[in-house]
């Protein structure tokens, strides 16, 4: 069973707008992360940021994390058309240190 | 450091067959994963491992069987192949558990006739 859900799908922008991705999860968590895929390969690690966090950034990214609303997102800056991949939220839940993904969302960055 | 690796990168499969996956690390880490993904889907856990030795089940592990006997090494075998086992295999290894990233193999695309 997936604990998060990525919304939307799938997303299409232009090479340098803000590309905006939201997760919602269901159980309490330790900590949430956000990884990329890019096509035909393996899962890269974006961010974590843990329970008692409200907000975290590295480089062109931006997490956020409600725990009341149990959702987060991901906020891309001025994206480029290397960001152009899947990205998935995958949750460590309290009860439990196993992690579990949610489908994903696929962003394409038109140049 | 080559991180996680795996092989084979591809493998085709008739129906009852049997074979192993290797995934190998050289960061020293005690924890690694196998997971299955499907088009469309993000991943889901086969089985997972604690340690030198051990291995325990995961969400999905119907059909798959795994072994852990050198720290480095995360083996998981398909006795008899199936189609519903068609799909990309990723290992993954952690330092620690569930707190920090997992790191990824490139994974092994495998289709079952």
């Amino acid at each position: 069973s997936q604990q998060g859900e990525e919304d939307p799908q799938a997303l299409s922008i232009q090479e340098g707008e803000n590309a905006t991705m939201n997760c919602s999860y269901k159980t309490s968590i330790n900590n949430l992360q956000w990884y990329r895929q890019n096509s035909g390969r393996g899962l890269v690690h974006l961010i974590l940021i843990r329970s008692n966090e409200r907000e975290k950034h590295s480089g062109r990214l931006r997490v956020t994390l409600d725990t009341s609303k149990k959702s987060s997102s991901l906020l891309i800056t001025a994206s480029r058309a290397a960001d152009t991949a899947s990205y998935f939220c995958a949750t460590v839940p309290n009860a439990g240190n196993m992690l579990t993904f949610g489908g994903g969302t696929r962003l394409m960055v038109k140049p | 450091n080559a991180g996680v690796t795996q092989t084979p990168k591809f493998r085709v499969l008739k129906t009852g067959q049997s074979m192993t996956l290797l995934c190998a690390q050289d960061m020293n880490h005690e924890y690694m994963y196998w997971y299955r993904q499907d088009p469309g889907m993000g991943l889901r856990l086969i089985h997972y491992s604690v340690g030198e030795g051990t291995t325990a089940k995961g969400e999905v592990p119907d059909g798959y069987n795994v072994s852990r006997l050198k720290k480095q090494n995360f083996l998981l075998g398909l006795e008899s192949a199936a189609p519903s086992q068609t799909s990309v295999y990723f290992c993954a290894s952690e330092r620690l558990r569930g707190d920090n990233e997992q790191f990824f193999g490139p994974g092994t695309r495998l289709t079952v006739l």
